[in-house]
């Protein structure tokens, strides 16, 4: 069955360093959706992608689609201790979502 | 978000009870999911429904059962409650008119922890 897997599992950054977590899917994908989910807390939804090569950014955070619709990531750009938490991808499977095993993010002030 | 409530919020078993979690939405949505999230493993899908006669296995249905009782209201049981089902469940909606969007609400969790 279709795969989506993150990585990296987990990053360890200095407060102002930026960070990047890549989402590979096993399958084209019509789109691809990102959820943040802080410490003790629920997913978020953050974004959806869905055009080829599509770049959206929310203030720090830039979102990028890949060409072939098989691979994503997230860039945070020097990161705050507001940004800690995991963050997981997610592509659709018919009418479900799959979810990567997420990148657990953990910012040093 | 207080739109996807889940009770109990905690819950300590014994092996072989039976335990149901319960989910009600607020927002009217008519698509329902239940995940179990492990340490390293993501989100994984128990159950979904997609109106009060539909329910669908997902990834790991095995040892669990769903009722949809109402669009607004989706249990989970354990009919006998085993340790490796110990982790934090969520109950999430969707909305089928969302389209393209297709955003998925999560409910607070439910920890269980299977003795």
């Amino acid at each position: 069955g279709q795969q989506v897997m993150q990585i990296p599992q987990y990053q360890h950054v200095q407060e102002g360093e930026d960070f990047t977590t890549y989402c590979n899917s096993s399958t084209t994908l019509s789109n691809i959706q990102w959820y943040k989910q802080r410490p003790g807390g629920h997913p978020v939804f953050l974004i959806q992608l869905v055009k080829s090569g599509e770049v959206k950014k929310q203030k720090r955070l830039t979102f990028q689609f890949g060409e072939a619709k098989k691979n994503s990531s997230l860039h945070i750009t020097a990161t705050q201790t507001t940004d800690v938490g995991t963050y997981f991808c997610a592509g659709p499977n018919g009418n479900k979502l799959v979810f990567g095993a997420g990148t657990i993010l953990r910012v040093k002030s | 978000d207080a739109d996807v409530t889940q009770t109990p919020r905690n819950r300590i078993t014994k092996t072989g009870k039976r335990i149901m979690l319960e989910c009600s939405q607020t927002k009217g949505h008519d698509r329902m999911y239940w995940y179990r999230q492990d340490p390293g493993l993501g989100l994984q899908l128990i159950y979904y429904s997609f109106d009060v006669k539909d329910i669908n296995k997902g990834e790991i249905s095995d040892g669990y059962s769903v009722s949809r009782q109402a669009q607004a209201k989706f249990s989970l049981s354990l009919e006998s409650a085993i340790p490796n089902q110990t982790a934090l469940y969520f109950c999430a909606t969707s909305d089928a008119r969302d389209r393209p969007r297709n955003e998925q609400f999560f409910g607070p969790g439910t920890r269980l922890t299977v003795l």
